[in-house]
């Protein structure tokens, strides 16, 4: 399809696992964000990528969160040695503007990720 | 810093009902502001934006005109339909690219 795709779409892991999220953008769009969205709660920005350039990454909640686009097309979302407070839906959304707030994100169906 | 308020759900109402969902924001700028909608099992879409004060967005019978005097964005519909059950978000976009969101507004419509 045309759609932003993540991938898996669900994910269980152990406390103390690491986990690898990925998403597909759209074609062509350059911006890509990250968010994280706890249950009941709207997403919370985690990072920003403009072509494969973190340009933020303000709201990794700590250095066991990465992200990598390495390529300005796929991205990663990497979380190390999981915790419980990890538990949430990750999601992927991509725009096609750079600099122009204007411009609306599509996003993806998201990765729900349950720590044991 | 900037922040987005919206009514606390679950709002219930009936087939053609009236809808209005409250947003209010807090910026220092001039954002640009958007609602979202999740519907069941779905991934966030678009529903509407406006980009500059007393700009009016509208889609699928939802309106909500951006008001800097009142820094609101109240999301309305003159009649609902079942199909529009779902989680509705506010959300506004500043200058540095960062979308903020409130905590979402679920609604349900009963024929």
């Amino acid at each position: 399809g045309a759609g932003v795709s993540q991938s898996p779409r669900y994910k269980v892991a152990k406390r103390g696992q690491d986990v690898a999220l990925r998403c597909d953008p759209i074609s062509g769009h350059v911006s890509l964000f990250w968010y994280q969205q706890a249950l009941g709660q709207g997403p919370e920005f985690l990072t920003y990528f403009q072509n494969e350039a973190q340009l933020d990454k303000s709201g990794l909640p700590s250095d066991r969160f990465f992200a990598e686009r390495p390529e300005g097309s796929v991205s990663t979302l990497k979380i190390q040695r999981t915790q419980q407070e990890d538990s949430a839906v990750y999601l992927c959304a991509s725009s096609l503007g750079a600099r122009d707030s204007n411009q609306p994100q599509h996003f993806g169906d998201g990765t729900r990720l349950s720590i044991l | 810093g900037n922040s987005v308020t919206q009514m606390e759900g679950p709002v219930t109402l009936s087939e053609e009902a009236f809808l209005t969902i409250n947003c209010t924001y807090t910026a220092t700028g001039y954002p640009s502001l958007f609602w979202y909608v999740q519907y069941p099992g779905e991934g966030l879409q678009l529903l509407l934006k406006a980009t500059k004060a007393d700009d009016k967005g509208s889609n699928k019978g939802f309106e909500a005109t951006y008001r800097k005097e009142t820094t609101s964005f109240h999301l309305e519909k003159g009649s609902v339909q079942v199909s529009d059950s779902a989680v509705y978000f506010c959300a506004l976009s500043d200058r540095g690219f960062k979308t903020i969101f409130g905590a979402g507004t679920r609604l349900f419509v009963k024929a």
